[in-house]
């Protein structure tokens, strides 16, 4: 069975500090994501990486950074956290080549900036 | 851009029901589609992949749809259970995306006993 943990289930954090956010699959796979969760607003992309050392961003990137030194590991860096980033985040991970293939999903971690 | 729009946001149903939940989207360019089911608090769990050039898949009592000429998938779940509360969510994979998922806001469903 494909596995993707996450460092944390539940963070909270004060305003401006850095926040790390830890992802790592266990199935080898080649891409990995990160999303963030809003109620009425669904899974947007925040960033996702197609190899190590690679990363692309996605629909929301401002305020966040990644970092995927190794190929099971991508994290996800909030420089100066900010009260609107307070929301659940979900790492994602799928194998290549794409087509047929799903994204599996990591149990998420609710992040509270207070 | 591609908007995935999911209808109703939320049912509430008897056990032993039959039901469908719905999923539209607005480019008809999509690579694949899948359903995943999500439980409060949790991650997201693939229930049902649909490639592009196919119409339908199966597992189990779940069954999922896709007319991509009209945008629009379809979950069927069969002789509904308690355990199958829980928001189910669509996602189109963008045929100019890289990997790149574009997810419905959900259904949030209620069976009772």
């Amino acid at each position: 069975d494909v596995k993707v943990t996450q460092s944390s289930r539940y963070l909270v954090k004060r305003t401006g500090e850095k926040v790390f956010l830890e992802c790592v699959q266990d199935m080898d796979h080649e891409n990995m994501f990160w999303y963030r969760q809003d109620p009425g607003l669904g899974l947007r992309l925040i960033y996702f990486s197609y190899d190590v050392k690679m990363k692309e961003k996605g629909d929301i990137p401002e305020g966040y950074s990644v970092s995927r030194e190794k190929k099971e590991r991508f994290s996800l860096i909030l420089e100066s956290a900010s009260t609107n980033q307070t929301s659940m985040y979900l790492c994602a991970s799928s194998f290549r080549p794409g087509g047929i293939d799903t994204q599996y999903f990591g149990p998420g971690t609710r992040l509270t900036v207070l | 851009k591609q908007e995935v729009t999911q209808i109703p946001a939320a049912l509430s149903v008897p056990e032993g029901e039959n039901l469908v939940l719905n999923c539209s989207f607005t480019d008809s360019a999509i690579y694949n589609l899948q359903w995943f089911r999500q439980d409060p608090g949790k991650g997201l769990t693939s229930l049902l992949l649909i490639q592009s050039s196919q119409r339908e898949q199966t597992s189990g009592r779940l069954n999922a749809s896709l007319d991509k000429s009209s945008g629009r998938s379809t979950l069927y779940i069969a002789a509904s259970q308690p355990g199958d509360s829980a928001t189910y969510l669509c996602a189109v994979k963008d045929g100019t995306g890289f990997q790149k998922l574009v997810f419905g806001t959900g259904t949030r469903l209620l069976v009772s006993p």
